[in-house]
């Protein structure tokens, strides 16, 4: 059984403070999604990574694949209010066939 | 464009009855997955329809059934509920050419008494 683990379990900061969250597995997958989640609500796509070594960057967002494809980063630059959410990673097999969640980080940040 | 959308959005049953939630997934996409999420938890992988047939299916009981339509769309039903049971089901599609992004519904929250 393919597992996610992310840490950490809670993070709270305060406005303007700089994070990072990471998403880490035994297994190879052959892409790894960022979701962000607000109670009550369904997780929202944040952003895809394919290749060992990326990095993609959305506003004050950055996104990191490791080089072997087990493990991601998250890093938030300046975090706001707004970001308080469940970060959720979920990893796929070949094709998207199968997709593995992560228990998520809940992220609060206070004003 | 209408994203994914999810009905009843809660709902709430009796340990031993049976339920039935909904799910249209977004346009263009023609692949429905669901997910189990309980409190303070990830989602947990139920099974995937595609071309109105089950192709990949976790690790859930018999308990757990579904369908999808022609047009797509999906039903997830639940029989002999059990307070376990309890939980916020997720609804996702995808495109299966383009297959490493999938979009999310609101999911329905579903209480066992």
């Amino acid at each position: 059984t393919q597992l996610l683990e992310q840490s950490p379990q809670f993070l709270s900061i305060q406005e303007g403070e700089n994070l990072t969250v990471y998403c880490n597995s035994s297994s190879v997958f052959s892409s790894l999604q960022w979701y962000r989640q607000e109670p009550g609500e369904g997780p929202v796509l944040l952003v895809t990574v394919v290749t060992g070594g990326e990095v993609k960057k959305l506003k004050r967002l950055t996104f990191q694949f490791g080089d072997a494809r087990k493990d991601s980063s998250l890093h938030i630059t300046a975090a706001q209010t707004g970001d308080t959410g469940l970060y959720l990673c979920a990893a796929s097999d070949d094709y998207g066939q199968n997709f593995v969640f992560g228990p998520g980080t809940r992220l609060s940040v206070l004003p | 464009d209408a994203g994914v959308t999810q009905s009843p959005t809660h709902l709430i049953k009796t340990r031993g009855q049976q339920v039935t939630l909904r799910c249209s997934p977004k346009s263009g996409h023609d692949t429905v997955s669901w997910y189990q999420q309980a409190l303070g938890q990830g989602p947990q992988f139920i099974f995937q329809y595609y071309e109105e047939e089950e192709r990949q299916r976790g690790n859930f009981p018999d308990r757990f059934s579904g369908h999808q339509f022609p047009n797509y769309s999906s039903e997830l039903n639940v029989n002999a509920l059990l307070l376990g049971d309890s939980a916020l089901y997720l609804c996702a599609s995808k495109s299966l050419i383009l297959s490493y992004e999938q979009y999310f519904g609101p999911g329905t929250r579903l209480t066992v008494t």
